[in-house]
């Protein structure tokens, strides 16, 4: 089965930027979105189809994919970007997401 | 605008079944398939299965299948998701989302927790 490696937390000061990679055979072959999700809440879709910000959500946050790997970058990050963070992908068969990654904002 | 309410907590014993609803609303419910995504706790999120609710046609994650079953009722716009032969694993909060398109998930439910527990 298709598998989406991430890392398991990142830690950005506030201002910086936020980069988060998650990792798949030939990902670059295929469209990743990606997901904040926060305790207690739903998931939010905050990158669409590898690069796209559905409406609602900020500039700061974009996404790329090429190669093996797909990125998402969250620019001058703010303290409500503190979340769980994950990769989503279709395999041609199955949805399957990544790990996730615990973004925490010191 | 779209809204996708889902059924209250349940609480099974060990080999039960569990039926969560997902009644969705300001969209055409039949433009628009319907996954089912779940959260287990300290676990990150995991697919389960898809509807089309164009067709019914359904697509359903290789561990569930066998005892998992989506549906839809198009009348009440409202899905739903049977997990039977459960265990202590099925643990989870259960989302519903709306389908974008077929790569993503746009919208999605306030989640079901489920507990099993003898």
């Amino acid at each position: 089965s298709y598998e989406l490696t991430q890392p398991p937390s990142v830690s950005v000061s506030p201002g910086q930027t936020a980069t988060i990679p998650c990792s798949g055979a030939k990902l670059g072959d295929k469209f990743v979105s990606w997901y904040q999700h926060n305790t207690g809440q739903s998931p939010v879709l905050v990158i669409s189809q590898d690069n796209k910000r559905p409406s609602g959500i900020p500039e700061r946050f974009s996404g790329s994919n090429s190669g093996n790997t797909a990125t998402l970058t969250i620019s001058e990050t703010q303290a409500l970007d503190e979340a769980d963070y994950y990769c989503q992908t279709w395999d041609g068969n199955y949805y399957v997401f990544g790990s996730g990654t615990r973004v925490t904002v010191l | 605008q779209v809204r996708l309410v889902q059924s209250g907590t349940e609480v099974k014993k060990p080999g039960a079944s569990m039926k969560v609803s997902c009644k969705a609303s300001g969209y055409t419910f039949t433009s628009h398939s319907i996954s089912w995504v779940r959260q287990a706790p300290g676990q990150g999120l995991e697919w389960v299965g898809w509807i089309s609710t164009h067709n019914g046609n359904t697509n359903y994650a290789q561990k569930f299948q066998g005892r998992v079953t989506v549906s839809t009722d198009p009348s009440t716009t409202t899905a739903y998701l049977e997990l039977r032969s459960l265990t202590s694993d099925d643990t989870a909060v259960y989302y519903c989302a709306k389908n974008s398109g077929q790569w993503d998930f746009d919208s999605w439910g306030e989640g079901t927790l489920v507990s099993v527990s003898s």
